[in-house]
C-alpha cells in the first residue's frame, strides 16, 4: 500500500529565507516521488522528480529535494524564498513496476506556502 | 514539450445538463490519461484512469454512469459529466503519461472549472 503525508498544511516564511516543505511516504515497491506546484486557479506544474537515480534531485526555480530511504522522506527545500513561490505544493508517490496501467499515484494533502515581504 | 491542454477552461451550466471536458496531449502520445477532481483548498482526488482503446478504470465511490470517460485516440480523452448537479461543481484536472515511458511522470492539464447552477 502507498501513502504520502505532508506534515504541514501551511508554511509561512519571509522573503529571502530558506523554505522547507516536509513529506513522508510509504510504499510497498520502489517508489517514484514527485513535487508539484499549483498556483491559484491553475493546473499543476512538475517541480522535480525522483525515480531511483541520484537521491538529491534538483528541480526548477531553485527547488531541490532529497530522497532518504531510511527516513522515508522526500522533503522539498529552497535556499531563498521569492514572493512568486507562494502557492500550493503537493508531494506525490507512485509505484511503477512496469508498463502496466494499473500503477497509481497518490497525492499528499498539500502544503500552502506563504511568503512574507 | 509534454504539454497537456484542457477544453474548456471553465464552464457554467444548468442543473440536469451534460458537460464534456476534453483533455489533449499536444506533443506526445498518451496511452494512459487520468482524471482528477479537486475541491477548494483540498488535494486532488483520482476519479479514473483512462486507457486508450479500452474501458476506463474508476476509483471506488466514483459513479461510472455519471462520469463517462472516452479515450478514443492516443492524444485525446474526454470526461462527460452527465445530468450535472450543483454538487458536481468542482475543478477537474486531467493528466497524461507518455506512451512507452519508463518513468512514472504525469503531465497535467491546466484544469477545467465547472459550475453547475
Amino acid at each position: 500500500a502507498q501513502s504520502v503525508t505532508q506534515l504541514d498544511s501551511h508554511v509561512s516564511v519571509s522573503e529571502g529565507t530558506p523554505v522547507l516543505l516536509r513529506c513522508n511516504y510509504s510504499s510497498s515497491y520502489s517508489p517514484s516521488l514527485f513535487w508539484y506546484v499549483q498556483h491559484p486557479n491553475k493546473g499543476l506544474q512538475l517541480l522535480l522528480k525522483y525515480t531511483s537515480a541520484a537521491t538529491l534531485v534538483k528541480g526548477i526555480n531553485g527547488f531541490e529535494a532529497e530522497f532518504k530511504k531510511s527516513e522515508t522522506s522526500f522533503h522539498l527545500t529552497k535556499p531563498s524564498a521569492h514572493m512568486s513561490d507562494a502557492a500550493e505544493y503537493f508531494c506525490v508517490v507512485s509505484s511503477f513496476t512496469g508498463y502496466s496501467s494499473a500503477s497509481k499515484i497518490i497525492f499528499g494533502s498539500g502544503t500552502r506556502l506563504s511568503i512574507r515581504p | 514539450g509534454a504539454v497537456v491542454s484542457q477544453h474548456p477552461s471553465w464552464v457554467i451550466c444548468k442543473s440536469g445538463t451534460s458537460v464534456k471536458i476534453e483533455c489533449r496531449s499536444l506533443d506526445f502520445q498518451a496511452t494512459t490519461m487520468f482524471w482528477y477532481r479537486q475541491f477548494p483548498k483540498q488535494s486532488l482526488m483520482l476519479m479514473a484512469t483512462s486507457n486508450e482503446g479500452s474501458k476506463a478504470t474508476y476509483e471506488q465511490g466514483v459513479e461510472k454512469d455519471k462520469f463517462l470517460i472516452n479515450h478514443a485516440s492516443l492524444t485525446l480523452s474526454t470526461l462527460t459529466v452527465t445530468s450535472a448537479h450543483p454538487e458536481d461543481s468542482s475543478f477537474y484536472i486531467c493528466s497524461a503519461r507518455a506512451t512507452g515511458s519508463s518513468k512514472e511522470t504525469q503531465y497535467f492539464g491546466p484544469g477545467t472549472r465547472l459550475l453547475v447552477l
